[in-house]
């Protein structure tokens, strides 16, 4: 199993363009996360699927919009980018237990500038 | 102030040191994840702990669910454990996970 895949790695925006990150688990996890981590802060949760057609959002989900046709897919779509979103972008699954294997599985991130 | 407090926010040690990095909660939660993030950059789950204590190789986690306090202990720390530790506690009907800033672990040889 590949596991959490995210792309791209790395990605300089220019202000008020648009772009989209990528997100794939092959583990059929049923939950999805998208997250961003800022320096010197903890990671925080843009938004969250637990299903697909299933979306919610997070406790920082403005200017960000997902979607989740697929129970693999789940991007992060940044409509007019700004410097406050300069960040590094991490996807998540989760397949929810009872026991100790109840546990998220992380995407390598991406890294994106906004200038 | 953080729902989630991690101490210390950076620890140096030598190498062979038994280390400990604390995490305290200020709300209800179902369980409490310890996780670590390499220098690259990606983050792997450590332990998962709703009470007790659980051990792995040298590493162990210990959870106080009345004093809302945990605990990751690393005995003969090796330079490869250099990393970021981070503390997150699950709550809420979906179980989404509120993180802490992270305690970063420099050891040296």
């Amino acid at each position: 199993n590949a596991g959490v895949t995210q792309t791209p790695k790395f990605r300089i925006l220019k202000i008020g363009q648009s772009m989209t990150l990528q997100c794939t688990q092959d583990m059929n996890h049923n939950y999805m996360y998208w997250y961003r981590q800022d320096p010197g802060m903890g990671l925080k949760l843009i938004y969250y699927s637990v299903g697909a057609g299933i979306t919610d959002k997070g406790e920082v989900p403005n200017g960000y919009n997902v979607s989740r046709s697929t129970t693999e897919d789940f991007p992060l779509r940044l409509e007019l980018a700004a410097p406050s979103q300069t960040s590094v972008y991490f996807c998540a699954s989760r397949y929810p237990t009872s026991g100790d294997t109840d546990t998220q599985y992380f995407g390598p991130g991406t890294r994106l500038t906004v200038l | 102030k953080n729902e989630v407090e991690q101490s210390p926010q950076n620890l140096t040690a030598q190498e062979g040191e038994f280390i400990t990095i604390n995490c305290s909660y200020s709300v209800g939660i179902s369980a409490l994840h310890w996780l670590q993030q390499h220098p690259g950059g990606g983050i792997v789950s450590l332990f998962m702990l709703s009470s007790g204590k659980k051990k792995h190789g040298r590493l162990i986690a210990t959870i106080n669910i009345q004093e809302k306090h945990s605990s990751l202990h690393i005995t003969a720390s090796h330079p490869r454990d250099s990393a970021v530790y981070i503390c997150a506690v699950r709550r809420g009907s979906q179980g989404n996970l509120i993180f802490g800033k992270g305690t970063k672990l420099s050891v040296k040889p």
